[in-house]
């Protein structure tokens, strides 16, 4: 069974202070590691997509890492509006997407 | 730029009755999912379609659950006899041939009394 682990739970940083979440994961034949952003009583919103060990995907202050058993999502010198849940799902050879309970990150002004 | 979007956004319902939840999925995608959200809890995966048809659910996917893809828009998630325990958000999503990228619409809240 596919298994997704997110930490930490909830993570406050002061806007400008970098840091990075972590996902584990087990999941027999990785077809894509995806990270989403999702804001209070919202639909999650799609970040990127990580193939392989060794592919980094970056978008603005947010930088995506991938190993065999775990991804980061880096951010660097967060502000305000970068608040929300960061959620890591993965897929394997069916269709559905496994995802964790998510990073509550908080950044504060 | 298009998105997924679902309708109502909220629903309240009596135990034991009948709703539908409706969606309308990226005009040129193919692949249309199904997935729940109990409050403070992990999105869950319940039901994936393509061509017409079921192509993976889950075991929360049961009897009490069904989708259709009623005319070239629309992709509805019945429940036909509400728990209380069916409470949660409901999410569809959908995805282009090709591509893994799931997109995801607002949501449904549903709420049963």
């Amino acid at each position: 069974e596919d298994q997704v682990t997110q930490s930490p739970e909830a993570l406050r940083l002061q806007e400008g202070e970098s840091s990075s979440l972590n996902c584990s994961y087990t999941v027999s034949g990785l077809r894509g590691l995806f990270w989403y952003r999702q804001d209070p009583g919202k639909g999650p919103e799609f970040l990127f997509t990580l193939y392989s060990a060794g592919e980094e995907k970056e978008k603005e202050r947010l930088k995506a890492t991938l190993t065999k058993k775990e991804s980061f999502l880096h951010i660097t010198a967060p502000k305000p509006e970068d608040s929300a849940t960061y959620l890591c799902a993965v897929r394997n050879s069916g269709s559905r997407l496994t995802f964790g309970e998510g990073t509550q990150l908080t950044v504060n002004p | 730029e298009p998105e997924v979007t679902q309708t109502p956004s909220h629903q309240v319902t009596q135990m034991g009755q009948e709703v539908i939840l409706r969606c309308v999925p990226i005009s040129n995608h193919l692949y249309f999912y199904w997935y729940r959200q109990i409050l403070g809890q992990k999105v869950e995966f319940l039901v994936s379609f393509y061509n017409n048809e079921i192509s993976e659910k889950s075991e929360i996917f049961d009897d009490q659950f069904s989708v259709e893809r009623p005319d070239g828009s629309n992709f509805t998630l019945k429940i036909r006899s509400t728990k209380l325990e069916d409470s949660a958000m409901y999410f569809c999503a959908s995805n282009k041939q090709g591509h893994n990228e799931q997109f995801f619409g607002p949501g449904t809240r549903l709420t049963v009394l």
